[in-house]
C-alpha cells in the first residue's frame, strides 16, 4: 500500500532563516505531488504541483520554491522566511493520470512557526 | 472560475443527532467531488468521493453524500454523530481535465455529549 511521509512534523524558525520541508511517497511510481499551505482559519491553498521529476508548477507568487529531485520526493524551500510563511504545510500525492483528475492523498503535515 | 462554497463555518450538534454539512460548487460541467476530514494537527483523510454513477455515495465512518446536479451541491450527511466525529470537514472539487483540487474553506464540527 502507499504511504506518504512529511518531516519535520513541527518547526520553529526565525525570520530570515532558510527552510526545507521534505515529502516522500512509498508504494507508487510517477505520482503527481502537491504542496498546500493551510493558514489559520482558512482553507487549503495549492502552492506547487509536480507531474514528474524536475517538473514544477507554481500556483501563487511567493517566497517559496519547490523541487522534485527524485520520483517520489518533493521538497519545499525558502531562502529567507517571512512571518507570513507560518502555517500548516501539507503534501499530497495522486496517481499520475496524464492530466486527468484523481483522488489526492495527504501526508500528516508540518506545522511551521516563523518568529 | 471554479469555486467551492461551504456556507457553514462552524456547526455544533449533540452526540447522536443527525448531521448535514453543505457544499456548493461553481463549475460548468460536473466535476469530481470529494469530502475530506481533518482532525486537529493532522493531515486530511478522504471520507468519500463521487466520480460518476449513483449520486448517493457511501464513505467511511458512516458518512454519505449526495450529488445534486440541479443544485450544484454535494452535501455530506451522517444519521447519528459520534463524539469522535468532531473535526474540520472540507469539500473539494476537481475539474475533470486537470490534476488540481479546489477546496472549500471548511466547516468545523463540534459535538456535545
Amino acid at each position: 500500500s502507499q504511504t506518504i511521509h512529511q518531516w519535520p512534523a513541527t518547526l520553529v524558525q526565525p525570520v530570515g532563516s532558510p527552510l526545507s520541508l521534505e515529502c516522500t511517497v512509498e508504494g507508487t511510481s510517477n505520482p503527481n505531488l502537491y504542496w498546500y499551505r493551510q493558514a489559520a482559519g482558512r482553507g487549503l491553498q495549492l502552492l506547487f504541483y509536480s507531474v514528474g521529476i524536475g517538473q514544477i508548477s507554481s500556483e501563487v507568487p511567493q517566497n517559496l520554491s519547490a523541487s522534485r529531485p527524485q520520483d517520489r520526493q518533493f521538497i519545499l524551500s525558502s531562502k529567507k522566511l517571512l512571518l507570513s510563511d507560518s502555517g500548516f504545510y501539507l503534501c499530497a500525492w495522486s496517481v499520475g493520470n496524464g492530466g486527468r483528475s484523481d483522488t489526492q492523498y495527504f501526508g500528516p503535515g508540518t506545522r511551521l512557526t516563523v518568529l | 472560475a471554479q469555486s467551492v462554497t461551504q456556507p457553514d463555518i462552524h456547526i455544533t450538534v449533540s452526540e447522536g443527532a443527525s448531521l448535514e454539512l453543505r457544499c456548493n460548487y461553481s463549475y460548468g460541467a460536473t466535476p469530481y467531488l470529494f469530502w475530506y476530514v481533518q482532525s486537529p494537527g493532522q493531515g486530511l483523510q478522504l471520507l468519500l468521493k463521487y466520480f460518476s454513477g449513483d449520486t448517493l455515495v457511501q464513505g467511511i465512518k458512516g458518512f454519505e453524500a449526495e450529488f445534486k446536479r440541479s443544485q450544484s451541491s454535494f452535501n455530506l450527511r451522517k444519521p447519528s454523530v459520534h463524539w469522535s466525529d468532531a473535526a474540520e470537514y472540507f469539500c473539494a472539487v476537481a475539474p475533470r481535465n486537470t490534476d488540481k483540487l479546489i477546496f472549500g474553506t471548511g466547516t468545523r464540527l463540534q459535538v456535545f455529549p
